[in-house]
């Protein structure tokens, strides 16, 4: 069973849309949450990392979080054809060595 | 933004050949990570590094793995002998922080094929 499970696996939204990813994490000692974007063939570049409960936005990208049931979710407002990519959640433990555990990933393809 | 460099982009070796894939972390950065991410799959964690040592290694670093980062060049992940199954593009990270409340930042990946 996957550690970070994230939905759903691929999203079509039109320009202009709203996209909405989901991702949770199975693993309670987990208090981190990270959001990269992976274009194809290019390196995963952080878009967002929230800890705390609540809201998080920058520009047109919200990050949710509810530590109890360890879920988080994107959200891009106003999506563009160069938002189409590889969207990964990954998640990290305070204390831990440090490293990430990412989901599959959601694919979205943003049409003209 | 911070840059990692990753080289070679790409290499393709007969399996039971040696191949040494580098990483030129950000420079002040002191944790360095290898992921593997086979075509279409997950971005699965290798082993990471501070400090000259390893500090925690997966499942997938199999014994025929090994890193390094003498004296300040480049982070190393070896690989000997290879496999079918080491085909896959492996990405290098650093940070600057511990604890996973560092970001990690990427290079572009080295894309190794093995025949």
């Amino acid at each position: 069973q996957q550690k970070v499970q994230q939905s759903p696996e691929s999203l079509i939204v039109p320009e202009g849309g709203m996209a909405s990813l989901n991702c949770t994490s199975s693993d309670r000692n987990v208090d981190y949450f990270w959001w990269y974007r992976q274009h194809s063939g290019k390196s995963p570049k952080m878009l967002m990392s929230i800890f705390s409960n609540g809201e998080k936005e920058e520009g047109r990208f919200t990050v949710h979080l509810n530590k109890a049931s360890l879920h988080t979710s994107l959200h891009i407002r106003d999506s563009q054809p160069s938002d189409s990519a590889l969207y990964l959640c990954a998640a990290s433990m305070t204390g831990n060595t440090g490293k990430l555990i990412f989901g599959l990933g959601t694919t979205l393809q943003v049409q003209p | 933004g911070p840059k990692v460099l990753q080289i070679p982009s790409h290499q393709i070796i007969d399996m039971g050949q040696m191949v040494t894939l580098n990483c030129d972390p950000v420079s002040n950065h002191l944790y360095f990570y290898w992921y593997k991410q086979i075509l279409g799959q997950q971005m699965e964690f290798l082993v990471n590094f501070y400090n000259g040592k390893v500090m925690e290694k997966s499942k997938l670093f199999k014994d025929q793995f090994s890193v390094e980062r003498p004296d300040g060049s480049y982070f190393t992940l070896k690989i000997q002998p290879t496999a079918l199954e080491d085909s896959a593009v492996y990405f290098c990270a650093s940070s600057s922080r511990p604890g996973g409340t560092g970001q990690l930042y990427f290079g572009e990946g080295s894309k190794l094929t093995v025949l």
